[in-house]
Parts: C-alpha cells; structure tokens; sequence
C-alpha cells in the first residue's frame, strides 16, 4: 500500500526565511511524485511533478527535489502570499494512475 | 482553456438522503478522478472514470457510485448518506491515464455538510 507522510504538520516563517517541507513515501512502482499547493476551501493546485531520483524543478520561490526515499520543497525568501497547505502525493502503478496525498503541511508566512 | 468545474460548490443533506455532485473535465482531458478530503486531511481517492467506465476504486463502499458521459464530464453519486461523508469533495482531470502526462488537475471542490 502506497503511503506518504509530510512533516512538520504546521510551518510558521518570517517574511524571508527560506526553510523546507519534507514528504517521505513508500510505493510500490514510482509512476511520479506531486506537489499541490492548497487555499483554505479551494482544490489544490498544481506545482510540479518529479519522476525519477536527483530530479529537480523550479518555479518562482520553490523548488522541489526528489531521492528515493523522499522529497523535500524548498522556498526561499517567502512572502505572506506563499502562505497555504503545501500536499504531496505519490502515483504509483496502478491502472488508474491515482494519486496518495499526504496530510499536508500548512505554511504561514508572517509580514 | 476551460479548467475543471464542479457543481454545486457548498450542499447541506440530511442523514439517510442520496446526493449528486458533478463536474466538468479540462478541455481535452478524458478522464475524471474523484477524491474526498476530510477536514485537515489530504484528498483520498474514490475512484476513476476513463471512456465512460469505472478504471480503478479506493477504499469506499459500493454506496460511492459514478458516471461519465461521453463528453467527459462526470457525476458521483452517495447514496444512504451518513455523518462521515461530510468532506470537501474533488473531481481531477487528466488525459489518458495510459499516456505519459500524469498530472491531474483539480476543481474547487463541493463541500457537502451532513447533518
């Protein structure tokens, strides 16, 4: 059974604290590791995927990386805007393709 | 592009009563996933509809059912509601799930309250 667990729960940062969320999974078959960001009553939104081990991609303030074992989702310099649920979810070989999230890690950038 | 739409956004039911909830796929996505997410949980997933057929299921009771038209755009349907059902419900597009692009792409959610 595909898990995922994302740590810490809650995050709360200074307006230009870099710092990192941790999502550590086990899958049988890989298919591909997703981060979402989430407002409060909104669907998530997607941010990237990362296929394979020494994967990385950007996008603005963050940045996603991948090694077997887990990912982690840098930001850097966030600002209050950042400030959301942060989901992984793993994709792993079933026919379906359907995702496993983790519980999140909810950010709070203060001003 | 159209992103994906769900309707309707807030539901209040009783105990006991059946609703449907629908959703609108991505243009050009052909495949509907639907997924519940608790308060303070991640999203969990009910089950999967491509061409118009049930393509996999999560851990939920035969009384979580759906549908996909050929347009692409789905239904789900709980029947004999109960308290825990109460949960923000998501519908995902995502083209074949056969194909190389695995990104779904999620509505705004129905947030149902059973009372």
């Amino acid at each position: 059974e595909d898990q995922v667990t994302q740590s810490p729960e809650a995050l709360r940062l200074q307006e230009g604290e870099s710092s990192s969320l941790n999502c550590s999974y086990t899958v049988s078959g890989l298919r591909g590791l997703f981060w979402y960001r989430q407002d409060p009553g909104k669907g998530p939104e997607f941010l990237f995927t990362l296929y394979s081990a020494g994967e990385e991609k950007e996008k603005e303030r963050l940045k996603a990386t991948l090694t077997k074992k887990e990912s982690f989702l840098h930001i850097t310099a966030p600002k209050p805007e950042d400030s959301a649920t942060y989901l992984c979810a793993v994709q792993g070989a079933g026919s379906a393709r359907q995702l496993t999230f983790g519980s999140g890690t909810q950010l709070t950038v203060l001003p | 592009e159209t992103g994906v739409t769900q309707s309707p956004t807030h539901l209040i039911k009783t105990r006991g009563q059946q609703v449907t909830l629908r959703c609108s796929s991505q243009s050009g996505h052909n495949t509907v996933s639907w997924y519940q997410q608790a308060l303070g949980q991640g999203p969990q997933f009910i089950f999967q509809y491509y061409r118009e057929e049930e393509n996999g299921r999560g851990n939920f009771p035969p009384r979580f059912s759906g549908l996909q038209f050929p347009n692409y755009s789905s239904e789900l349907n709980v029947n004999a509601l109960e308290l825990d059902d109460s949960a923000l419900y998501l519908c995902a597009s995502s083209p074949t799930p056969a194909g190389g692009d695995y990104e779904q792409y999620f509505g705004p959610g129905t947030r149902l309250t059973v009372t």
